[in-house]
């Protein structure tokens, strides 16, 4: 079975544009959730799809959005990008239940300059 | 406001020693607690999970203890080898269909020869 993947695995943008990043789960997971890690702040959970529906959102301003497909694929953007928004995009899927395990993904390394 | 403190931020010990990594958290109302250990540049991956009635879950040589009452956790690893250098994340999750991850900024351990 394959596990969470997560694309492109390394990105460099300059501040003021906007990046897209696309997390495809495990097959069968409709549970998608995005997280930020930086060195400062560990992880920080920014939302939560299941069945294309948001059901869950952090403190993140709205220049963070996302969607999730009829697939359960999903898509991270961030618009007018800020220095301080370099950070490793960790994206994890799940089964439905509440102790059912996340399984991440290896992370997008995005650089902001 | 949920919050999950770890201790200590970093941990250096000699290969074969055993170690003990703290977590405290403050979530309520509590579902289930997680450790995870996240290589450098790479996804976290589970190590237990503990809801709460369990007391002790063992994987291996890492063994988690859980005391709701104090809402303290523990990870002890025995025998200590060179991979389990990586930060060690302690996670708790909160009950609800809109439950969410209070994820710890982690532990740093290093193990040397």
């Amino acid at each position: 079975k394959a596990g969470v993947t997560q694309t492109p695995r390394y990105l460099i943008k300059t501040r003021g544009q906007q990046v897209t990043l696309s997390c495809s789960p495990i097959s069968g997971h409709r549970s998608v959730s995005w997280y930020q890690q930086t060195p400062g702040q560990g992880l920080q959970f920014l939302f939560e799809y299941f069945s294309e529906t948001q059901r869950n959102k952090g403190n993140f301003p709205g220049r963070f959005s996302g969607r999730q497909f009829s697939n359960s694929r999903s898509e991270m953007n961030v618009s007018t990008l800020e220095l301080g928004d370099s950070a490793l995009y960790l994206c994890a899927s799940r089964s439905q239940g509440e102790n059912t395990e996340a399984f991440f993904g290896q992370g997008t390394r995005l650089t902001v300059v | 406001k949920n919050q999950v403190e770890q201790s200590p931020q970093s941990l250096i010990i000699l290969e074969g020693k055993n170690c003990t990594l703290q977590c405290n958290y403050t979530v309520s109302p509590f579902s289930n607690l997680r450790w995870y250990k996240q290589d450098t540049g790479r996804g976290p991956v589970s190590l237990t999970i503990m809801t709460f009635s369990e007391n002790t879950k063992s994987n291996g040589r890492y063994t988690a203890t859980l005391d709701a009452d104090t809402k303290q956790s523990s990870l002890h690893i025995t025998a200590s080898q060179l991979s389990d250098s990586a930060s060690y994340i302690c996670v708790v999750r909160d009950t609800g269909t809109a439950s969410k991850l209070t994820f710890g900024t982690g532990t740093r351990l290093q193990v040397t020869l």
